[in-house]
C-alpha cells in the first residue's frame, strides 16, 4: 500500500557506509520535502533527517539525506552496532492530500 | 521538552471501538499539527490523519474515512482517536505525532505508542 518504496535490507561492516533508496513519484518525493526516521526494536520512530538533508539537534553528522526527482536517499557513514534498525522516508503526497511512508529498510551491522 | 504521552494498551473485540488519547505538553499546543500513525504488527508505518488543534479541523486518510474520528481538548492539551467497526487487522500500535505548522510539516516528535489488539 505504501506509495514509496525502500528496499527490504541493508548491510554493512562497521565502519562501513551504507546507502537507503526511496522511490516515489512527482506527486511526493519531487514536490515535497523527504523526511527519514529510524526506528529501533520497540521503540517509536525518531526524526533523524528532515527537508531532505537537514538534522535535527542531536542526530549525529555521520547520518545524511539528499534527493534528485522522484528518488530520495539516506547515508550511514562509519556503521555503528546501534545503527542496526529500521529506516522509513516519508513526504506528503499532493494527490493524496496526506503523508506517506516508505516500506522500510531494515539495516544490520554484520 | 516535547513529549507526547499515550493511554494505555487496550484489547478490543471485533465491531467494538477504541479510543487512544495524547497527552501533549512542552510547546504551543494549538501552534502545530497532531498525527495519527498505526503500525500493525511486523509492518511498516500507516498514517491515519491530522487534527490541527488550533481549530479542531481534520483530515483523514481515505482509508479510514467513516471509521475514525480525531478531537481534541485544547484546555487539557489532548489529542484523542477514535477507531469504530473494529477487525483484527485493526491489531497494531497506534501513535500519536507532531507535525509541522502546517499540514504537510515534517512530523518530528512521536508519543510512546498504544497497543491495540482486536481478538474475539
Amino acid at each position: 500500500q505504501s506509495v514509496l518504496t525502500q528496499p527490504p535490507s541493508a548491510s554493512g561492516t562497521p565502519g562501513q557506509r551504507v546507502t537507503i533508496s526511496c522511490s516515489g513519484s512527482s506527486s511526493n518525493i519531487r514536490s515535497n520535502y523527504v523526511c527519514w526516521y529510524q526506528q529501533l526494536p520497540g521503540t517509536a520512530p525518531k526524526l533523524l533527517i528532515y527537508r531532505n538533508n537537514e538534522r535535527p539537534s542531536g542526530v549525529p553528522d555521520r547520518f545524511s539525506g539528499s534527493k534528485s526527482g522522484t528518488s530520495a536517499s539516506l547515508a550511514i557513514s562509519g556503521l555503528r552496532s546501534e545503527d542496526e534498525a529500521d529506516y522509513y522516508c516519508a513526504t506528503w503526497d499532493d494527490s493524496l492530500s496526506g503523508h506517506v511512508f516508505g516500506t522500510g529498510t531494515k539495516v544490520t551491522v554484520l | 521538552q516535547v513529549q507526547l504521552v499515550q493511554s494505555g494498551a487496550e484489547v478490543k473485540k471485533p465491531g467494538a471501538s477504541v479510543n487512544v488519547s495524547c497527552k501533549a505538553s512542552g510547546y504551543t499546543f494549538t501552534g502545530y499539527y497532531l498525527h495519527w500513525v498505526r503500525q500493525a504488527p511486523g509492518q511498516g508505518l500507516e498514517w491515519m490523519g491530522w487534527i490541527r488543534p488550533e481549530t479542531g479541523g481534520t483530515n483523514y486518510a481515505q482509508t479510514f474515512q467513516g471509521r475514525v474520528t480525531m478531537t481534541r481538548d485544547t484546555a487539557i492539551t489532548k489529542a484523542y482517536m477514535e477507531l469504530s467497526s473494529l477487525t483484527s487487522d485493526d491489531t497494531a500500535v497506534y501513535y500519536c505525532a507532531r507535525g509541522g505548522s502546517t499540514n504537510y510539516g515534517p512530523i518530528d516528535f512521536w508519543g510512546q505508542g498504544t497497543l491495540v489488539t482486536v481478538s474475539s
